[in-house]
């Protein structure tokens, strides 16, 4: 267990709909990353942020967005779902300076 | 822009035996880092090593170690006495050095994966 956790675990919808996925990084944790792990794509870094403020932006596409609370859980989300965002997406969190990521278990979003 | 090729698909070794999955990188930074994350049918993101590149000597954990290769941009992972268990997907990933907050605190750019099947 690494100590992330993400929710909901499976997410099945339908193309036009919007969802949110959320993550609680561990403990003590600043930083969060989401990556997007699809059969095409492969594993991709979306978005960062910092202690709720963005950091760094990837290939994220404009219908998705992310925020960062003040209790430091991330939130993705995901609109106008297309065929092709059907995908396991992860959540990592980090200390800063430290060189390890953790990750969540990941949410399987499936688009019917 | 960074890059990681991982030129090698899929692979089979015996259990028991040894096996080294390849990787490459590409890029002009001088202070990074490298991982390879296993990945195995739970899905699970597991970290197996990690290597900076300032350090010269070869990381090692257990039954894994790296071949660092800094001039060749080179950074294998070696599997010895495999086991069952060691069945996944491995990935290798770069880092870049965060100079804002120092250590590690950036993205991770990911290889495309190699698959390895443990026989018995």
């Amino acid at each position: 267990d690494s100590g992330v956790t993400q929710t909901p675990k499976h997410l099945i919808t339908a193309t036009g709909q919007r969802v949110t996925l959320r993550c609680s990084p561990r403990s003590g944790d600043l930083s969060v990353y989401w990556y997007q792990q699809s059969l095409d794509q492969g594993l991709q870094f979306l978005i960062q942020y910092y202690n709720g403020e963005e950091r760094a932006k990837g290939n994220i596409l404009e219908r998705f967005s992310a925020q960062q609370f003040p209790d430091l859980h991330s939130e993705l989300n995901l609109s106008s779902l297309e065929l092709g965002d059907s995908a396991l997406y992860f959540c990592a969190s980090s200390e800063a300076g430290y060189n390890e990521q953790f990750f969540g278990p990941g949410t399987r979003l499936t688009v019917l | 822009a960074q890059t990681v090729t991982q030129s090698q698909p899929e692979m089979s070794v015996q259990e028991a035996e040894t096996v080294t999955l390849s990787c490459t990188y590409d890029t002009s930074e001088s202070n990074y880092y490298l991982f390879w994350y296993k990945q195995p049918p739970s899905r699970q993101m597991i970290l197996v090593i990690r290597q900076e590149a300032y350090k010269q000597q070869n990381a090692t954990e257990n039954r894994f170690s790296v071949n660092f290769q800094k001039a060749a941009k080179s950074f294998s992972l070696k599997i010895s006495d495999s086991q069952l268990g060691d069945t996944a997907m491995y990935f290798c990933a770069f880092m870049k050095h965060d100079l804002v907050y120092g250590g590690a605190t950036n993205k991770l750019i990911f290889g495309t994966g190699t698959l390895l099947a443990v026989q018995p």
